[in-house]
């Protein structure tokens, strides 16, 4: 059973960098492919992206320009990093592990980050 | 992008009732499409996978079909713990996109 539990500023300012790290536990980090998802009340749920253990990734166009995703397996860890965030990036992130197929089979328990100065 | 509707947004019910939630996507995609169960703060849970797939550990009155652009998820026998909000997911193609929910709540 795998486990996630995601880490970050719960606060961050208007055009600085958002950053959270995801920690797996209870599963290998190359069985999986790993992704990232906000939910706010304005837009519902939102894939941001996936990372696979070999480093390649899939982003959400409408935020590719803005978004950039890391992964460590020897810490079994994920990261996300959104750049120039405004009010409109306030929401609760979730990371999750896909185990096949592009559906979301383990999330984390979630964390709000709000824009805010 | 596809678009995910889903009807009704939300419907009332009591225990033991059987209810169906909709799921329409822009464009046909096979079957991949995912639902999952969310409660108030707490993470989405999956339920349904490959349309119809019944993940592990979800109990069997949750069911799933349809294939192309239309599909269903049907609670039979409604219990109190299956009063949350339903999402819908295309997984057919990037970006990936969910329905903006349907929420089941006590009649």
């Amino acid at each position: 059973q795998v486990q996630l539990h995601e880490s970050g500023p719960g606060l961050v300012k208007p055009s600085e960098t958002l950053s959270l790290t995801c920690a797996v536990s209870g599963g290998s980090i190359s069985s999986h492919y790993w992704s990232w998802i906000r939910q706010s009340p304005g837009k519902g749920l939102e894939w941001i992206g996936y990372i696979y253990y070999n480093g390649k990734t899939e982003y959400n166009p409408s935020l590719k320009s803005r978004v950039t995703t890391s992964i460590d397996a020897s810490k079994k860890q994920f990261s996300l990093n959104l750049r120039s965030v405004t009010a409109a990036d306030t929401a609760v992130y979730y990371c999750t592990a896909t185990l096949g197929g592009y559906k979301f089979d383990y999330w984390s328990q979630g964390t709000l980050v709000t824009v805010s100065s | 992008d596809i678009q995910m509707t889903q009807s009704p947004s939300s419907v009332s019910a009591s225990v033991g009732d059987r209810v169906t939630i909709t799921c329409r996507a822009s464009q046909g995609i096979d079957d991949w499409i995912a639902w999952y169960q969310q409660k108030p703060g707490k993470a989405p849970k999956l339920l349904i996978f490959a349309a119809s797939g019944v993940q592990s550990g979800v109990p069997p009155r949750f069911s799933g079909r349809g294939s192309g652009t239309d599909f269903t998820l049907t609670i039979t026998s409604l219990q109190p713990e299956d009063f949350a909000t339903y999402y819908c997911q295309q997984a057919s193609s990037f970006p990936l996109t969910f329905g903006p929910g349907t929420k089941v709540d006590i009649k």
